[in-house]
């Protein structure tokens, strides 16, 4: 089954921009993977889809400042002129025909 | 639009059984998606429990598999979960959400403790 690594915590300046990194493990490579953000208390919120091919699809209501990229088993996201309601955990999901996986989260910290 | 609210009881005895319902707003659980329950204990990350498809079908964490079952109500336009033999280590904030590939949709999440 895939697993997903994460960094455990990333952090950025108000207004700056931040990659966040999501690998894929060995022989899986190619899986889509989606991006979520969880606020402090809060429920995970959908951003995006995101292929291997660097092709993303956003959910809706989701800033144009959210974007997503990819390089071979990494999937990433980019949080562009930071604001401080970007503070969250940003967490990683991948699925087969099986099982779902979430990586362990980011918890990104606005200065 | 389709909306997800999660509800039981927020207090299970140990060794008890878990019960939790998801209520689907908005649209239909027969469309062509799966639906799930995810689960993140305090402090801690997201975990998938296990899901139903629209045509019945099932999948379960197989961590969970031998407790586990989920189930659908289409005449109630709900899913349902039950955990059976809980321990402490079951306290989480239970979340049902959609798929549609990956999860697009979230409930607000139900807090469930285990404790006598």
């Amino acid at each position: 089954q895939p697993v997903l690594t994460q960094s455990s915590s990333a952090s950025a300046s108000l207004g700056s921009s931040v990659k966040l990194t999501c690998t894929l493990s060995s022989g899986h490579s190619s899986y889509i993977i989606a991006w979520h953000q969880q606020q402090p208390g809060k429920a995970p919120r959908y951003l995006m889809k995101l292929e291997g091919s660097g092709s993303y699809k956003k959910g809706s209501g989701v800033p144009d400042r959210f974007s997503g990229s990819s390089s071979g088993a990494d999937r990433y996201l980019t949080i562009s002129n930071l604001q401080f309601e970007d503070e969250a955990v940003y967490y990683c999901e991948t699925w087969d025909s099986t099982i779902r996986v979430f990586g362990g989260g980011t918890e990104l910290t606005v200065l | 639009q389709v909306q997800l609210q999660e509800s039981g009881p927020g207090l299970v005895k140990p060794s008890g059984t878990l019960s939790l319902t998801c209520a689907v707003s908005g649209g239909s659980i027969s469309s062509r998606n799966w639906w799930s329950w995810v689960r993140q204990p305090p402090g801690k990350g997201l975990e998938w429990i296990g899901e139903i498809s629209d045509s019945g079908s099932t999948s379960y964490n197989p961590s969970l598999k031998s407790r586990v079952t989920v189930s659908a109500d289409k005449s109630k336009n709900h899913l349902s979960l039950k955990l059976t033999s809980v321990t402490a280590a079951d306290t989480a904030v239970y979340y049902c959400a959609r798929a549609d590939g990956g999860f697009d949709i979230w409930g607000q999440g139900t807090l469930v403790t285990v404790s006598s």
